[in-house]
Order: structure tokens, then sequence, then C-alpha cells
């Protein structure tokens, strides 16, 4: 069964804390997504990569970097965690029939 | 800009039908998606539509598409306890990126 895998269902990180979530596709997808899920926001696009080493900005990029060192991993780092970026997130690999999301990261900045 | 549109409550009977209703903004769309979120979990993709038909039925879920419009909607018969969910519309644009809306909370009373 294809799969998206993220590394944490649930984090607690301190403020100015460097924090890292991993994600990881066995579909040999070339496209990875990281978004965060917001009450009444949806869902919003962060980073997004189409190669290895590749990322595009996506909506609201701040605060935010990626790395895609190999195809199957994409990691998002938050450089300095402040208490406006708790939230769920959500990684995602694509082909042309849609997404494959992970279960989601629920990350909690105190 | 793109933009997808849906509201956030509904609310129905269990054993009636239940319409979940979404626009969007890109007549350039080629694909259109319907994602389910079960809680704590990430999203799972229903069904998905090309730009080229009017209709798409699979069991219980039916997919009208209004291109002139740019309107789609969800129909899913004999709505079950297990249907209760967060349904997400969503549009295939430019740049292989997937276009959210904010998700439709759907209840269902006894």
């Amino acid at each position: 069964d294809v799969k998206v895998t993220q590394s944490s269902r649930y984090l607690v990180k301190r403020t100015g804390e460097k924090v890292f979530l991993e994600c990881v596709q066995d579909m040999d997808h070339e496209n990875m997504f990281w978004y965060r899920q917001d009450p009444g926001l949806g869902l919003r696009l962060i980073y997004f990569s189409y190669d290895v080493k590749m990322k595009e900005k996506g909506d609201i990029p701040e605060g935010y970097s990626v790395s895609r060192e190999k195809k199957e991993r994409f990691s998002l780092i938050l450089e300095s965690a402040s208490t406006n970026q708790t939230s769920m997130y959500l990684c995602a690999s694509s082909s042309i029939d849609g997404y494959t999301f992970g279960s989601g990261t629920r990350l909690t900045v105190v | 800009g793109e933009d997808v549109e849906q509201s956030l409550f509904l609310s129905v009977r269990e054993g009636d039908s239940s319409v979940i209703n979404c626009t969007y903004t890109d007549s350039s769309s080629t694909y259109l998606y319907w994602y389910k979120q079960e809680p704590g979990a990430g999203l799972q993709l229903l069904t998905y539509i090309f730009s080229n038909m009017d209709m798409k039925q699979d069991q219980r879920l039916t997919v009208l598409l209004n291109k002139k419009d740019k309107h789609l909607s969800l129909r899913i018969a004999d709505t079950q306890t297990g249907d209760s969910a967060i349904y997400f519309c969503a549009e295939y644009s430019s740049a292989s990126k997937i276009i959210f809306g904010s998700g439709t909370r759907l209840s269902i009373r006894p």
C-alpha cells in the first residue's frame, strides 16, 4: 500500500527552538508539498518541490524553510519556532491523479 | 487569483442525501477533486472529475460539474454516521499545484 509517512503525529516545542518535520513517500513522486491546516482557513501551502534540491515558495513561506536532498524525503524546517506556528502540518506527494497525504503532525509551540 | 470556496458546515439527517457545494475561479482547471478528512487523520482522495465531464458517479457518491458557472458539487446518498468528516473541494491549477477550499464539516444527526 503506497503511502506518505510523517515521522511524528504530535510534537510540543518551545518558542525559539529549531524544529524539523520529516516526510517520506514511497510512490516515486516528483512533487511534494507542505501545508498547514488551521480551523476555518483550510489548507495553506507553505512550500513545494518538483524535484530533488528544488523548492518553491507557497502562499505562506515566512518562518519556514525546506530541504529535499532525496526524492522520497521532504523536510519542513522551522528555524525559530513561534506560538503562531502552532498548527496541523500536512505533507503530500502528487501525481496527476491527485495528492496523497500523510496523516499529519500536530505541532504545539509553547 | 485562484480561489476555491465552500461553506464551512452542513448538517443532515442520517439516511438523507448530503450535497456539498463548491465554487472555483480558475477556468483552466483540468481536474477537480473531493477529499475527505476524518478526525485526527490526513486527507484522503474521495473522487475526482475531469473538466470535460459533467457528472461522475461512484456508488453513493455523485459529482456534478457546471463548468460555465465554475460550480462543483458532491452528493452523498443515504448518508451514514461514518460519513461525518470534513470534505475539501480542490482544483488542479497551473504549476502542478492543487488549490484547496476551506473544507465543509459534515455532521450527521439521528
